[in-house]
């Protein structure tokens, strides 16, 4: 099946600073890649749709000037956690859909677990 | 109102035993897919089984069975034989019509725990 691959998986950094997550479709070009934060033992919440060349489009309550995502590939999309702070720690899943296909699902990324300190 | 609900945070089966993991959903859209997707502690999400609502008999990939009650709007998962690797995360998920086609909603999740 389609690849995502999420780069990194881990990643650790002082309060203050800003984090990119790399978000790449291996095998398959994504015109729409999606953003996801997962709190512990919590559900997938959307964050934001990214659009290939195109503003990302933002779900209610996500600051997008905190979370700025860039798709400016149809095989990458980054998110960029900005002036990072403790409660930004938790671990964030980008997805892409192969609309073509008939089921049109979702294939993720493994996942980048956040750790403000 | 949720958009997908998930009744059971946790649940238990014996090894070898089939578990029914429970999902109903809510849309007035006459076209949507319905999904299942299991997370193991690593984190990542891996896609088990899909259903369409036009689809006329229920899905099955190996294992897994997906029992749709259309009129109830429900779309269980049923594993049969339990393994102890099967212990993880499950997450239903429904996507709707041609509009929002791309956007997905998901359950808050049932932590399955396979017994030896």
């Amino acid at each position: 099946g389609a690849v995502v691959s999420q780069h990194p998986s881990r990643v650790i950094c002082k309060s203050g600073t800003s984090v990119k997550i790399e978000c790449r479709s291996l095998d398959f070009q994504a015109t729409t890649m999606f953003w996801y934060r997962q709190f512990p033992k919590k559900s997938l919440m959307l964050m934001a749709t990214s659009n290939e060349g195109s503003k990302a489009t933002y779900e209610q309550g996500v600051e997008k000037d905190k979370f700025l995502i860039n798709h400016a590939s149809l095989t990458l999309s980054t998110l960029t956690v900005t002036s990072a702070h403790p409660e930004d720690s938790s671990f964030y899943i980008c997805s892409a859909s192969t609309s073509g296909l008939t089921t049109g699902e979702l294939f993720f990324g493994e996942g980048s677990r956040l750790t403000v300190l | 109102a949720q958009k997908i609900t998930q009744t059971q945070p946790g649940m238990f089966v014996q090894e070898k035993e089939a578990v029914t993991l429970d999902c109903t959903y809510d849309t007035s859209d006459p076209s949507y897919g319905l999904f299942w997707y299991k997370q193991p502690s690593s984190g990542e999400m891996i896609f088990l089984i899909y259903q369409g609502s036009y689809d006329q008999q229920n899905a099955t990939e190996g294992r897994y069975s997906l029992n749709f009650q259309k009129a109830r709007k429900s779309a269980n998962l049923v594993i049969s034989a339990s393994q102890l690797g099967d212990s993880a995360m499950y997450f239903c998920a429904m996507r709707e019509g041609r509009r929002n086609f791309n956007k997905f909603y998901f359950g808050s999740g049932t932590k399955l725990n396979v017994k030896p």
